[in-house]
C-alpha cells in the first residue's frame, strides 16, 4: 500500500538553529511529494513539492526539500529556525501518473522551537 | 479571491445524531475533497467530488455522504455518529482532478472541529 512514514512525532529546535524533518515514502510508483504546514486551529497550507522536476525544492519561508529516489525520502529542512516556525508538518504522497488518487498523509511531526 | 470556507467552525453532537458540515470552494474550483484529521493523526481522505459527482472514496462507511452543488459548494453529512468520529474535518477545493500526470494544487479551509459525547 501507498504510505508515507515521518520519523518522530516530535521535534524541538532552539532558534537559529537547524531544522530536519524527515519524510519517507513507499511505493514503486513515482510519486507527487508535499509539504504542508498546520497552525493550532488552522487548516494546512503548502510549504512546497515535488512533481518530477528539479530534485531539490524550494518552499515558502525558507523551506527546502530534496527528494532522493535511492532513499525513498524527502526531508524538509530550514537553516534557520524562527519562533514562528513552530506548528505541526505533515508529508503527503500523491500519484496524478496513475490516476487521480488521493493525498496520502504521514501522521505528522509537530516542530518546537526554543528561544 | 475569497479562498476556501467551512462551517460551522464548531460542533457538539451526541452519539447517534446526524450531521452536515459545508464548504465553498475557491472561485473557478470545481472539486472539492473532504478529509477526516483524528487528534495526532494526518488527515484521511473521504472522499472526492468533481462537477457534482462522487468521483473516488477512501475507505469510510456509507454513513459518510455527499453532495456538491451547481455552484461547487459541497457538504458532508455523517449519520448515525459515533464517538471515533470525533475530529477535524477539512475541505480542500482545486481546479480539477488530477491524474494522466495532470495535478491540480488542493487548496484547504480552516476545517470543522465535531465533538461527539
Amino acid at each position: 500500500a501507498q504510505s508515507v512514514t515521518q520519523l518522530g512525532s516530535h521535534v524541538s529546535v532552539s532558534e537559529g538553529a537547524l531544522v530536519l524533518l524527515r519524510c519517507n515514502y513507499s511505493s514503486s510508483v513515482p510519486p507527487y511529494l508535499f509539504w504542508y504546514v498546520q497552525y493550532p486551529n488552522q487548516g494546512l497550507q503548502l510549504l512546497l513539492k515535488y512533481t518530477s522536476a528539479a530534485t531539490l525544492v524550494k518552499g515558502i519561508n525558507g523551506f527546502e526539500a530534496e527528494f532522493k529516489k535511492s532513499e525513498t525520502s524527502f526531508h524538509l529542512t530550514k537553516p534557520s529556525a524562527h519562533m514562528s516556525d513552530a506548528a505541526e508538518y505533515f508529508c503527503a504522497v500523491s500519484y496524478p501518473r496513475i490516476g487521480n488518487t488521493p493525498l496520502v498523509f504521514g501522521k505528522g511531526t509537530r516542530l518546537s522551537v526554543i528561544a | 479571491e475569497t479562498g476556501v470556507t467551512q462551517s460551522p467552525t464548531h460542533l457538539i453532537k451526541t452519539r447517534g445524531q446526524q450531521v452536515t458540515l459545508r464548504c465553498s470552494s475557491q472561485s473557478g474550483h470545481n472539486t472539492v475533497s473532504w478529509y477526516q484529521q483524528a487528534l495526532g493523526q494526518g488527515p484521511q481522505f473521504i472522499f472526492q467530488y468533481y462537477r457534482e459527482e462522487e468521483n473516488g472514496r477512501g475507505n469510510f462507511p456509507p454513513r459518510f455522504s455527499g453532495l456538491q452543488f451547481p455552484n461547487y459548494s459541497s457538504e458532508l453529512n455523517v449519520n448515525a455518529l459515533e464517538l471515533d468520529d470525533s475530529a477535524l474535518y477539512l475541505c480542500a477545493s482545486s481546479l480539477g482532478t488530477s491524474g494522466q500526470g495532470d495535478y491540480y494544487e488542493q487548496y484547504f479551509g480552516p476545517g470543522t472541529r465535531l465533538t461527539v459525547t
